[in-house]
């Protein structure tokens, strides 16, 4: 079973970078069995991807935030991250990190296990 | 990318009743297709991978069907706590997506 669990500031002022953690348990699976992905919510705009990071760093993100987000893990340390810069009030949301299997290599395409979600409000 | 509407917005039926809900996808996503459950404070639960197949410890009254764009989460008798929010999700190319959701409330 796998735990995940959120942190950062929850205020962030506008045109700031938002930073969160990850922080992973997965028992006496490896963590390189998994993929580690971030994901918002908001009454605005529902579920929405932001991106993912598996293995030695490849990451992929959603094209309508990649100019403004980086994904980076430390596994030594079972966690993985998010940065998000130049936000603004539409990047209030709920920010969740989840982790889903890899099968032979190949990213599963659904998101298994997820953390409690952790607040983010931005404004100045 | 693909876009997913969920229907109805809202159902409402009463426990004991059976809930279809409804997810077509603007384009085919092969079997690429989740279904979740979301309570309200709570982060979203995986119900159905791979469009069929239960998640661990998700109950045989859940079950999912369809392919290609066409999809069906159905709830065979509800049971109080099956009164949530669903959501499907989908992953084509590299790129995910959710629909807006389906409110399943009391009748």
């Amino acid at each position: 079973q796998v735990q995940l669990q959120e942190s950062g500031p929850g205020l962030v002022k506008t045109s700031q970078t938002l930073s969160l953690t990850c922080t992973v348990s997965t028992g006496s699976t490896s963590s390189d069995d998994y993929y580690w992905s971030w994901i918002r919510q908001s009454p605005g705009k529902g579920l929405e991807w932001i991106g993912y990071i598996y293995y030695i760093g490849s990451t992929f993100y959603n094209p309508s935030l990649k100019s403004r987000v980086t994904i980076s893990e430390d596994m030594s340390k079972n966690q993985f991250s998010l940065k998000m810069t130049s936000v603004t009030a539409a990047d209030t949301a709920v920010y969740y990190c989840a982790a889903s299997p890899m099968v032979r290599g190949t990213v599963t395409p659904h998101f298994a296990y997820w953390g409690q979600g952790a607040q983010v409000t931005v404004s100045s | 990318e693909t876009v997913l509407t969920q229907s109805p917005a809202t159902l409402s039926l009463s426990p004991g009743e059976k809930a279809t809900l409804s997810c077509r996808a603007s384009q085919s996503v092969t079997t690429n297709l989740a279904w979740y459950q979301q309570k309200p404070g709570q982060a979203p639960r995986l119900l159905i991978y791979g469009a069929s197949n239960r998640a661990t410890g998700i109950p045989h009254r859940f079950s999912g069907s369809g392919s290609g764009t066409d999809f069906t989460l159905t709830i065979s008798s509800l049971e109080p706590e099956d009164f949530a929010l669903y959501y499907c999700q989908q992953r084509s190319d590299w790129m995910f997506s959710f629909g807006q959701g389906t409110k399943l409330e009391i009748k």
